[in-house]
C-alpha cells in the first residue's frame, strides 16, 4: 500500500493564480482531511469529507474548494492564490471520524504564494 | 470551546534522560485526546490516543501519557530519551466527531 499521497511535494504560484493540490489514499478510507501547518499554530483543518459526496468545512475554509467524488481522492482547490496561503498543506485519512480513530497523513506539499 | 496549550515551543534533553512534554486541555464534551509526532520532512503519526478506559495511555517507541481529568492535561513522557526521538510533538483533543484541534506543537531536541 502507497498510503496517502499527496502531489506536487514543492509549488510556487503567483498572486492571483489558481491550483489544485491532489490527494489519493488507497486504503479505502471513509474520511479524508486537508489541513494546513503554519509556524507556531499547529495544524488547522481546512476542508474535510466522511465519504464520496460529502464534504464540509473546517476551521479555515476561506479561500479553499474541495470535491470528493471517489474514495481514493480528495483535491484541494485555491480558487484564486493570495500570499496568505503560504504554508505547508497536509492531507490525512482514517477509518472515520479523526476523533476516534488514527489518522494516516500524506508527506506534505509546501506552498509559497508570491 | 476546545482548546489545546502546549508548554513550551522547544524542550531540550540530554540522551538518556527523562522527556516530559506538557499539554493541558479544555474541553466542552468528553475529551478524547491524542499526541502525533512529526519527523522532519513528513506527515504526522500517531503515538498513541487516549478515549475512554484506563487513565494511563502507552504509545509506540516507549512514550505514554497520562490523562488527569482533575488538572486538565494529557502530558507525554518518555523515561529515557533517544537520539531518534528528535522531531516535533503535537497534542490534539476532540472538536466533534469529525474534527481535532492540535496544539501549537513542541519541538523536542535531544543532546548527545
Amino acid at each position: 500500500n502507497a498510503g496517502v499521497t499527496q502531489t506536487p511535494k514543492f509549488q510556487v504560484l503567483k498572486t492571483g493564480q489558481s491550483m489544485t493540490l491532489q490527494c489519493a489514499q488507497d486504503m479505502n478510507h471513509e474520511y479524508m482531511s486537508w489541513y494546513r501547518q503554519d509556524p507556531g499554530m499547529g495544524l488547522r483543518l481546512i476542508h474535510y469529507s466522511v465519504g464520496a459526496g460529502i464534504t464540509d468545512q473546517g476551521e479555515v475554509p476561506n479561500g479553499y474548494n474541495v470535491s470528493r467524488s471517489t474514495t481514493e481522492d480528495f483535491p484541494l482547490r485555491l480558487l484564486s492564490a493570495a500570499p496568505s496561503q503560504t504554508s505547508v498543506y497536509f492531507c490525512a485519512s482514517s477509518v472515520q471520524g479523526a476523533a476516534h480513530y488514527e489518522q494516516y497523513f500524506g508527506p506534505g506539499t509546501r506552498l509559497t504564494v508570491t | 470551546a476546545q482548546s489545546v496549550t502546549q508548554l513550551g515551543s522547544h524542550v531540550s534533553v540530554s540522551e538518556g534522560a527523562l522527556v516530559l512534554l506538557r499539554c493541558n486541555y479544555s474541553s466542552s464534551v468528553p475529551p478524547y485526546l491524542f499526541w502525533y509526532v512529526q519527523y522532519p520532512n513528513q506527515g504526522l503519526q500517531l503515538l498513541l490516543k487516549y478515549t475512554t478506559g484506563a487513565t494511563l495511555v502507552k504509545g509506540i517507541n516507549g512514550f505514554e501519557a497520562e490523562f488527569k481529568k482533575s488538572e486538565t492535561s494529557f502530558h507525554l513522557t518518555k523515561p529515557s530519551a533517544h537520539m531518534s526521538d528528535a522531531a516535533e510533538y503535537f497534542c490534539a483533543v476532540r472538536y466533534s466527531s469529525y474534527k481535532l484541534i492540535f496544539g501549537s506543537g513542541t519541538r523536542l531536541l535531544v543532546r548527545p
